[in-house]
């Protein structure tokens, strides 16, 4: 299994600013994601966190809003900006080790409330 | 994309009951995954299944990946198994996992 540290686990931001989460794991995974869950929703994905490229974004989702970056194998970051209160979510960072099980894991989420 | 969808949407149990949560997707997945998402958001690893049978305490799982569907049997309920238990699949065009709609379980003493 990987051990997946987010921070912060949850913040209040002003509408029209920007939050930045960071995902540490504590070994080199080959693929990291960025999920959102709104409340009482499930999980979507935003985008895979490729190392040393662009970010690959799902549908409805865009790098203007969503900006990545994985500048290592055990590193990324989500940046969610301009800020409304409809971001207002818990953004969960996930990893992936290639060649284990397959197992999916995850930090445990931050927390963001949009004012 | 694929569409994951998981029944029922909502379940209440009296402890010590058994139940099977059921989750059905739309085309051929590599991998999937049970997790149980308990009252404080962590999610929680249960079972990685994408075919057969695994058995873990009072948990099982079956996947029968040529007709899409998987199976989360819980037996001998207890309060802590309350929360939300989602399936997720991981696309055989790459590596995302996309997430069923959950079942959200509540057992009561």
């Amino acid at each position: 299994s990987a051990v997946i540290s987010q921070k912060p686990s949850r913040d209040i931001c002003q509408r029209g600013t920007s939050l930045t989460i960071q995902c540490q794991v504590d070994s080199q995974v080959t693929m990291m994601f960025w999920y959102r869950q709104q409340p009482g929703q499930s999980l979507t994905l935003i985008a895979t966190a490729n190392q040393g490229s662009e970010a690959t974004y799902e549908s409805g989702f865009v790098i203007d809003k969503f900006p990545i970056s994985r500048p290592n194998l055990t590193f990324s970051t989500l940046t969610v900006s301009n800020l409304s209160p409809e971001d207002s979510s818990i953004y969960l960072c996930s990893a992936y080790r290639d060649g284990s099980t397959g197992e999916l894991f995850f930090g445990e989420g931050s927390r963001l409330t949009v004012l | 994309g694929i569409q994951v969808e998981q029944s029922p949407p909502d379940l209440i149990l009296q402890e010590g009951a058994n139940s099977t949560l059921r989750c059905n997707f739309s085309d051929s997945v590599n991998n999937l995954q049970w997790f149980h998402q308990n009252p404080w958001g962590q999610l929680i690893n249960l079972f990685y299944i994408p075919s057969g049978t695994k058995q873990n305490g009072r948990l099982s799982a079956t996947t029968v990946a040529t007709e899409r569907y998987s199976l989360l049997y819980i037996s001998s309920s207890q309060t802590t198994d309350s929360g939300v238990y989602f399936c997720a699949v991981e696309s055989n065009t790459g590596n995302q996992f996309y997430f069923g709609t959950g079942t959200s379980l509540t057992v009561i003493p």
